[in-house]
């Protein structure tokens, strides 16, 4: 099955810095990457997802990256507020079968 | 549109006991899964529906879990014995099929 590996565990940045996750992938037949945000004692919340057909997707302050040969996807958050502080998973899916597999999840605290 | 719906929200039991949380997706969704969300680590896959018959059931400990989705519509997620390492949020997501999971509130589960 797929295996999500996402670093770092833990990540601080003052407000108004930039913050960024990386997961890796490796089953190369996955193509469709989520990224979930989930506040403290609430559900995950898609917050931007790509496809393997890109390589980059932007949403105003959200952006993600793709490199398919090297298995890599990462979340960039830019101008970072203290409402951006919760945890943020990845995940991977194919479209065959539509498993999803999360990575182990980044806490991000955004100090004012 | 109403979301993904889950009970209880929170049980607590002692171990040995059983255990039943129960899941409504959002209607037309077709794909049901059951993921098991321990303290600090991502979401793990226990069970995928497609209508009501299941998909990938590889992670699932079929020697006290056991989880049914009669009728394609609602599904419930049984533990019996429940043991300490159970203590987990179970999360109930749906899916149209071809990408973005919802996730529901979940269920918290605490064994003493």
């Amino acid at each position: 099955g797929e295996n999500v590996e996402q670093h770092p565990s833990t990540l601080s940045v003052q407000e108004g810095d930039s913050a960024v996750i990386k997961c890796t992938y490796s089953d190369s037949a996955s193509n469709y990457f989520p990224w979930y945000k989930q506040e403290l004692g609430k559900r995950p919340q898609l917050i931007i997802d790509i496809r393997s057909n890109v390589g980059e997707k932007k949403d105003q302050r959200i952006a993600v990256t793709l490199n398919k040969t090297a298995k890599h996807f990462s979340l960039h958050i830019t101008e970072t507020q203290p409402e951006d502080s919760a945890v943020y998973f990845c995940a991977a899916s194919k479209a065959t079968g539509n498993q999803f597999y999360f990575g182990t999840g980044t806490s991000l605290t955004v100090i004012p | 549109e109403a979301g993904v719906a889950q009970s209880p929200r929170y049980k607590i039991i002692e171990k040995r006991q059983s255990v039943a949380f129960w899941c409504n997706p959002i209607s037309g969704h077709a794909t049901l899964y059951w993921y098991q969300q321990i303290l600090g680590q991502g979401p793990k896959l226990l069970i995928q529906f497609q209508n009501n018959g299941v998909v990938d059931d590889s992670q699932l400990p079929k020697d006290r879990f056991s989880a049914e989705r009669l009728k394609g519509v609602d599904s419930t997620l049984k533990i019996q014995p429940a043991k300490l390492e159970d203590s987990a949020v179970y999360l109930c997501a749906s899916s149209i099929g071809t990408g973005e999971l919802f996730f529901g509130e979940g269920s918290r589960l605490t064994v003493l």
